[in-house]
């Protein structure tokens, strides 16, 4: 069973401030895929990356696929509260989808 | 457009008891998903429909739990006898292309 690897889970950080969340998997894939998740709520699409070396943004995220690494990065830049959420990478592997655990971020003022 | 729907919202049962979730997807999408997923972690893949026919189920136990999707439409899960364990949210998501998924609200089962 492929695994899906995100770290940090659970993240803290001062508004205005950048950081990366990454997500490891354990074997080839040809989707990767990032969510977003808040309280009590349903999974928003955000990204998805195609093919090695993509890179897309929108707004203070961008997520960025590494292939041959296996390593996917979500980077937010100048956090604000309204990204305070759970983000969750998700790798497709043949008809199966495989989820990380989630990263729980929160954006203090 | 109008997104998935999903009902029950909320459902409380005793441990062996039946209980089944019902999902339509977005209008025009062929592909459908239903995931499981418990307090803090990652929605786990159940069983994916493509029109009525089932492409991938090998995460679906099998001995309690089944899903059908007649017509190609709406879709049915249904969890017979239920476990405590089962106590998760139950996601359907549909899609055009494997690409983008859309989640539906989800239901909420608490087995006793």
């Amino acid at each position: 069973e492929l695994k899906v690897e995100q770290n940090p889970l659970f993240l803290s950080m001062q508004e205005g401030k950048n950081y990366t969340i990454y997500c490891n998997y354990s074997t080839t894939s040809d989707r990767l895929y990032w969510y977003r998740q808040d309280p009590g709520k349903s999974l928003e699409s955000l990204f998805v990356l195609l093919s090695n070396g993509a890179v897309k943004q929108e707004g203070r995220l961008m997520a960025s696929l590494d292939t041959k690494a296996r390593l996917s990065t979500l980077h937010i830049t100048a956090a604000v509260h309204d990204l305070s959420a759970t983000y969750f990478c998700a790798v497709r592997a043949g008809n199966q989808f495989y989820f990380g655990t989630g990263t729980s971020l929160t954006v203090i003022p | 457009e109008a997104g998935v729907a999903q009902s029950p919202r909320y459902k409380i049962i005793e441990k062996r008891q039946s209980v089944a979730f019902w999902c339509n997807p977005i209008s025009g999408h062929a592909t459908l998903y239903w995931y499981q997923q418990i307090l803090g972690q990652g929605p786990k893949l159940l069983i994916q429909f493509q029109n009525n026919g089932v492409v991938d189920d090998s995460q679906l136990p099998k001995d309690r739990f089944s899903a059908e999707r007649l017509k190609g439409v709406d879709s049915t899960l249904k969890i017979q006898p239920a476990k405590l364990e089962d106590s998760a949210v139950y996601l359907c998501a549909s899609s055009r292309a494997p690409e983008t998924q859309y989640f539906g609200p989800g239901t909420r089962l608490l087995v006793l």
